[in-house]
């Protein structure tokens, strides 16, 4: 069975820091990954997706991900924070049939001015 | 280009009762996704559609839960003789049918349901 782990339940960063989120999965074949963010009273959006190819993946807002297939990694980052990227971020795992997400119990993020 | 949307935002109820949620996906989308998430965990997928045809069911779905999609456009996820367990945020998800290599799952702003 597919599993996500979020290790850092709450992080704090200063406004202009740098920042990474840590994400690991169990899946026994070609994992589909995933990074959602929800903000208070917002559904999730999509900031980016790993299929396969490139293993750094860009995505919106500044984040980026790389994917490291030795360590079943698929971590978040971003070179300077704003403040309003703080939000709760979660990361997914795809089954390959398309069919669900399973999610990490995800991080939320603080942004200190 | 409308997105998926839910309703209602926001439900209280006595235990025992029983509720129904709607939700309405992106217009093109043939599939349609049902995911429950609780209070500083993520969501968790509880079914999902193919057009009209519910595919798949996760544990979390008990006898009490009962989802549609009639006609396969919106969806409806009925929860009877409800429990304080049951209290969570519910998310709809839509997405293309087949197609290479994964179709982006896109989410509502979901149901907020309070058992009191």
């Amino acid at each position: 069975a597919q599993s996500v782990t979020q290790p850092d339940i709450h992080i704090t960063v200063s406004e202009g820091a740098s920042l990474e989120l840590r994400c690991n999965y169990s899946y026994g074949a070609t994992p589909y990954l995933f990074w959602y963010v929800q903000s208070p009273g917002q559904g999730l959006q999509l900031l980016l997706k790993y299929f396969s190819g490139d293993t750094l993946v860009q995505g919106i807002k500044g984040f980026e991900a790389e994917f490291k297939r030795s360590q079943s990694s698929f971590n978040l980052r971003k070179p300077s924070v704003h403040w309003s990227d703080a939000a709760e971020y979660f990361c997914a795992v795809g089954d390959n049939a398309g069919n669900m997400l399973t999610f990490g119990g995800g991080t939320r993020l603080m942004v200190k001015p | 280009d409308t997105g998926v949307s839910q309703n209602p935002r926001h439900k209280i109820t006595k235990r025992g009762q029983n509720v129904t949620f709607r939700c309405d996906p992106i217009s093109e989308h043939n599939r349609l996704y049902w995911y429950r998430q609780t209070l500083g965990q993520g969501p968790e997928f509880l079914t999902y559609f193919q057009n009209e045809a519910q595919l798949e069911k996760s544990r979390l779905l008990s006898d009490r839960f009962s989802a549609e999609r009639p006609k396969g456009s919106f969806s409806t996820l009925e929860i009877q003789r409800t429990e304080q367990g049951d209290s969570a945020m519910y998310l709809c998800a839509s997405s293309r049918g087949q197609g290479a290599p994964y179709n982006e799952q896109f989410f509502g702003p979901g149901t907020r349901l309070t058992v009191l």
